[in-house]
């Protein structure tokens, strides 16, 4: 079993939809964790990142985690073009190693 | 700050040749990491070096597979003889002494076709 599980879709959303990104993970030890957003050709970036359980608000993207189910999710509103991408969940610890998911690609068309 | 710079962007090489490629982690940075990505099994960890010294290659594929880093500025994965399963986008990712959830930061990966 991968330590973080991801569907790579794909997902194709039209513009001003809310787009709902979601992962699980096995590994108790995390401490934190990320969603990187690649884009086409390009390296991740890191989106939002967070170290406990609850909601995590930047602009349209909200990430949250449950660790008493190993949930992880990213909640995009009001969806734009620009969002289609390869999103990344990761989970880490302070031993600096990343464990990722495999991408969801998502495309938002207008 | 220039980040993460990997060479060569692309490459396309025959099964068998020596593919060689190269990572220049940021500066002050102490941790460097190799990752592979492919449709199939998405970003892998093939091996990661702290203060230059491999510490984990449980990643890496095979033999063939083999990754150095002579100082803090400069790493190379290089791939022995190649194979067409090798095909995939390689990243380099660095990050300091002390990583946090917002301090990895990834190259722009070299696109890897063996034919």
């Amino acid at each position: 079993q991968k330590e973080v599980e991801q569907d790579p879709g794909p997902l194709s959303v039209p513009e001003g939809a809310i787009v709902s990104l979601n992962c699980t993970y096995s590994n108790s030890a995390f401490q934190y964790f990320m969603w990187y957003r690649q884009y086409s050709r390009k390296g991740p970036e890191l989106l939002m990142y967070t170290y406990s359980s609850g909601n995590k608000e930047d602009g349209r993207f909200t990430a949250q985690v449950d660790k008493s189910s190993k949930y992880i999710s990213l909640f995009i509103r009001d969806s734009q073009p620009s969002d289609s991408a390869t999103y990344l969940c990761a989970g880490g610890s302070t031993l600096g190693r990343l464990y990722f998911g495999r991408g969801t690609q998502l495309t938002v068309w207008p | 700050d220039a980040g993460v710079i990997q060479s060569p962007r692309h490459e396309v090489t025959e099964m068998g040749q020596e593919v060689t490629l190269r990572c220049k982690p940021i500066s002050g940075h102490d941790y460097l990491f190799w990752y592979r990505q492919t449709m199939m099994r998405g970003l892998e960890l093939l091996i990661y070096f702290n203060n230059n010294v491999p510490i984990d290659d449980s990643g890496m594929p095979e033999d063939r597979f083999s990754a150095k880093m002579p100082n803090a500025s400069f790493s190379t994965l290089k791939i022995q003889p190649s194979e067409p399963r090798d095909s995939a986008v390689y990243f380099c990712a660095s990050t300091p002494e002390n990583p946090g959830p917002d301090t990895q930061y990834f190259g722009p990966g070299t696109r890897l076709t063996v034919l």
